[in-house]
């Protein structure tokens, strides 16, 4: 069964540093890989979304890596804003059952700092 | 304006009490999910359904049901056999053009 960790689990960082936010996966055969992120009490709003045969995605400041070989991924921000400061979920999608399924991580929770 | 809508925003429960979610989409998707989240946690699947009047079980479907009657819509009904119905719930639909999830707003369940 797909397990995905989020490393760190929390993150506190002054402004305009650059960081990256860590996922992991234990089975490789995934069909793709997509980033979220989450404000308190609110939905999700994607981010990025790499297909399997994709190594990278890029929005903005946002820059995703995936090595589906290694079973991760990385969220690379740059120059950080406190309006980043949220929750950041990965979730992978799987073959089971014969359908892709997501499995999400617990996510990384950011605060940036003025 | 296109997006998925769920309802209540907020939905108090009596223990025993069956309750339904509400979770409507304009955006033209088959397939659309629900999620349960738990602070400190994941999402963790409930059901999904790929296309109008079919649904799949995900990883913890017991306590809950589903229909899909219509494509727009996609309501969960937690029941009185679900032991901690005690959560947010987020339902989500996918672009098959995009494979990009979108999600609702949530609906926070509280049983009293």
């Amino acid at each position: 069964k797909q397990e995905v960790t989020q490393i760190p689990a929390a993150l506190s960082v002054p402004e305009g540093e650059n960081l990256v936010l860590n996922c992991s996966f234990t089975d490789s055969a995934i069909y793709n890989l997509q980033w979220f992120r989450q404000d308190p009490g609110k939905g999700l709003t994607s981010l990025l979304l790499i297909q399997s045969s994709q190594r990278e995605q890029t929005s903005g400041r946002l820059n995703a890596s995936l090595d589906k070989s290694s079973g991760r991924s990385t969220l690379y921000i740059a120059a950080s804003q406190p309006g980043d400061s949220a929750t950041y979920l990965c979730a992978v999608r799987t073959l089971s059952g014969g359908s892709y399924i997501p499995t999400f991580g617990r996510g990384t929770s950011l605060i940036v700092h003025p | 304006d296109g997006g998925i809508t769920q309802s209540p925003k907020y939905l108090f429960r009596k223990e025993g009490q069956n309750v339904t979610l509400s979770c409507e989409q304009n955006l033209n998707h088959d397939a659309m999910y629900w999620y349960r989240q738990d602070p400190g946690q994941g999402l963790r699947l409930i059901y999904y359904s790929q296309i109008v009047n079919d649904f799949q079980k995900g990883d913890i479907a017991e306590g809950y049901s589903v229909s899909r009657e219509k494509k727009e819509s996609f309501p969960l009904t937690v029941t009185s056999a679900q032991k901690n119905p005690t959560a947010f719930y987020l339902c989500a639909s996918r672009a098959a053009s995009t494979d990009t999830q979108y999600f609702g707003p949530g609906t926070r369940l509280t049983v009293l």
